[in-house]
């Protein structure tokens, strides 16, 4: 089975870090996928990890531990702007690249 | 990175009529994807397709979907009998650019079904 686990909610303050936790149980997996989705617009693509660790890219980093089946999504140094559903997607094994994604986590930034 | 565009933005019909949406890669790609996400819920794959043919489909696309390519550039997603519980926005995907097979979205349809 297929079975995507992340928090449904989280607040922060502007300025601060915040770690978007995702548990992932799975039959087959190439990585794991991390998208932004702002209301009523298409996920936006943030990080893709294949491999065990951490990866940055300027405010946004993502860490991938394969053996535990688990990832996060850290954002520093909140903005307004980063209001926003934040999606943890599979890459299943299939062939052609299915994405199964979780409920997602809808963060909220206050002033 | 260029993604997609879709067309129509927003779609409304009646249940049981047919509905085309279209998705028109900016430039060649090889992978395409339709995934849809009911208002509130998850993001849930529909299908892939793979030079000009399905790749994978999920439990959800029934006998009441179909997608093709028909003049090698459009990629459209057909609903036949459309029911309410096919509103929702129904996003393309490509990927393939690259050697990297990372899947960027289009701007998604929204389909209202009354």
């Amino acid at each position: 089975g297929q079975n995507i686990d992340q928090p449904t909610e989280m607040t922060a303050t502007e300025g601060a870090i915040v770690q978007i936790n995702c548990t992932y149980q799975t039959s087959g997996f190439n990585g794991l996928f991390w998208y932004q989705q702002h209301a009523g617009e298409a996920p936006t693509f943030l990080s893709y990890n294949v491999l065990d660790g951490l990866e940055e890219k300027g405010r946004f980093s993502s860490f991938l531990s394969r053996s535990k089946g688990y990832s996060y999504l850290l954002l520093k140094e909140l903005q307004m702007k980063d209001s926003a559903s934040y999606l943890c997607a599979a890459d299943m094994n299939t062939g052609f690249q299915k994405l199964v994604f979780g409920t997602g986590t809808r963060l909220l930034v206050s002033p | 990175e260029p993604e997609v565009t879709q067309t129509p933005s927003h779609q409304v019909t009646q249940m049981g009529q047919e509905v085309i949406l279209r998705c028109v890669p900016i430039s060649n790609h090889l992978y395409f994807y339709w995934y849809r996400q009911i208002l509130g819920q998850k993001v849930e794959f529909l299908v892939s397709f793979y030079n000009n043919e399905i790749s994978e489909k999920s439990e959800i696309f029934d006998d009441q979907f179909s997608v093709e390519r028909p003049d090698g550039s459009n990629f459209t997603l057909k609903i036949r009998s459309t029911k309410l519980e096919d509103s929702a926005m129904y996003f393309c995907a490509r990927a393939g650019r690259e050697g990297k097979n990372i899947q960027y979205f289009g701007a998604g349809t929204r389909l209202s079904v009354l």
